[in-house]
C-alpha cells in the first residue's frame, strides 16, 4: 500500500510568493491533518479534516495560511504570502476512525515524508 | 485536557547501553499512546502502541508499557545501536485527535 504522499518534497521561495503543498492521505481513511515541524517549537498540529470538512483550524498560524481538501484523496495548504518565519517542515498525516473502540485497535496516525520549505 | 510530557534530550549513550525515555500524559476517558521516531531527514514512523491499560507495545526491540496508574508510558530499549539514534516522539489519541510530546533526540555513539 502507498502511503500518504506529500509534494513538493522541498521547496525554496521568495518571501512574498505563494506557496502550495499538496498531500494525498492513504486510501480508505477518513481523517487528515497538517503539521508543521520546526526546531523552536517542536510539532504543531495546523488543522485537521474528518471526510473532507475542515474540524479545527485552530492551529493555523494566521490569514495567510489556508487548507483545503477537495475530496477523500487529495488536500493543499496553501501559504500566500509566504514569509521567512514560515520556513519549516510541512508534514501531512491520515488516519482511519476507530469504530468500537472497545473491539478495535486505537487508531494509528500516518505521516507522509514532508514538505521542507525554505523562504528566503 | 490532553497533553504528552517527554524527558528533553538530547541524550547521548553509548552502544550497547539501556535506554529510557521517559513519557508521562494527562488525559480525559481511556486514550491509545504511541512511540513514533523520526530519522533525520524523514518523516514520523510508529515504533508502537497501546490501546489500553497494562499493555505492552514492542517492536525493534523497544518497549512500552501503558500505566494508568502513573499516566505513564516510558520508552525503553535494552541495548541500543548507533543505528537507533534518531528523535522519538510520545503521542496519545483521544477522542478522534492526537497529540505528540516534543520528541527527545538519542545520539547513540559507537
Amino acid at each position: 500500500d502507498a502511503g500518504v504522499i506529500q509534494s513538493p518534497r522541498h521547496e525554496v521561495t521568495e518571501m512574498g510568493q505563494e506557496v502550495t503543498l499538496r498531500c494525498k492521505p492513504i486510501s480508505g481513511h477518513d481523517y487528515l491533518f497538517w503539521y508543521r515541524q520546526t526546531m523552536m517549537r517542536g510539532l504543531e498540529l495546523l488543522i485537521y479534516f474528518n471526510n473532507n470538512v475542515p474540524i479545527d483550524d485552530s492551529g493555523m498560524p494566521e490569514d495567510r495560511f489556508s487548507a483545503k481538501m477537495p475530496n477523500a484523496s487529495f488536500s493543499t495548504l496553501k501559504i500566500q504570502p509566504s514569509e521567512p518565519r514560515d520556513s519549516a517542515v510541512y508534514f501531512c498525516a491520515s488516519s482511519k476512525t476507530s469504530l468500537d473502540r472497545g473491539k478495535t485497535p486505537g487508531n494509528t496516525i500516518y505521516f507522509g515524508e514532508g514538505s521542507w520549505l525554505t523562504v528566503v | 485536557g490532553n497533553s504528552v510530557t517527554q524527558m528533553e534530550g538530547p541524550v547521548t549513550l553509548s552502544e550497547e547501553a539501556f535506554l529510557t525515555i521517559n513519557c508521562t500524559y494527562t488525559a480525559t476517558g481511556y486514550p491509545s499512546l504511541f512511540w513514533y521516531v523520526q530519522y533525520p531527514g524523514e518523516g514520523l514512523q510508529l515504533l508502537l502502541k497501546a490501546t489500553k491499560a497494562d499493555d505492552k507495545g514492542s517492536n525493534k526491540g523497544f518497549e512500552a508499557t501503558y500505566r494508568k496508574e502513573t499516566t505513564s508510558f516510558h520508552l525503553e530499549k535494552g541495548s541500543v545501536q548507533v543505528s537507533d539514534s534518531a528523535v522519538y516522539f510520545c503521542a496519545l489519541y483521544n477522542f478522534n485527535k492526537f497529540y505528540f510530546g516534543s520528541g527527545t533526540k538519542l545520539n547513540v555513539k559507537p
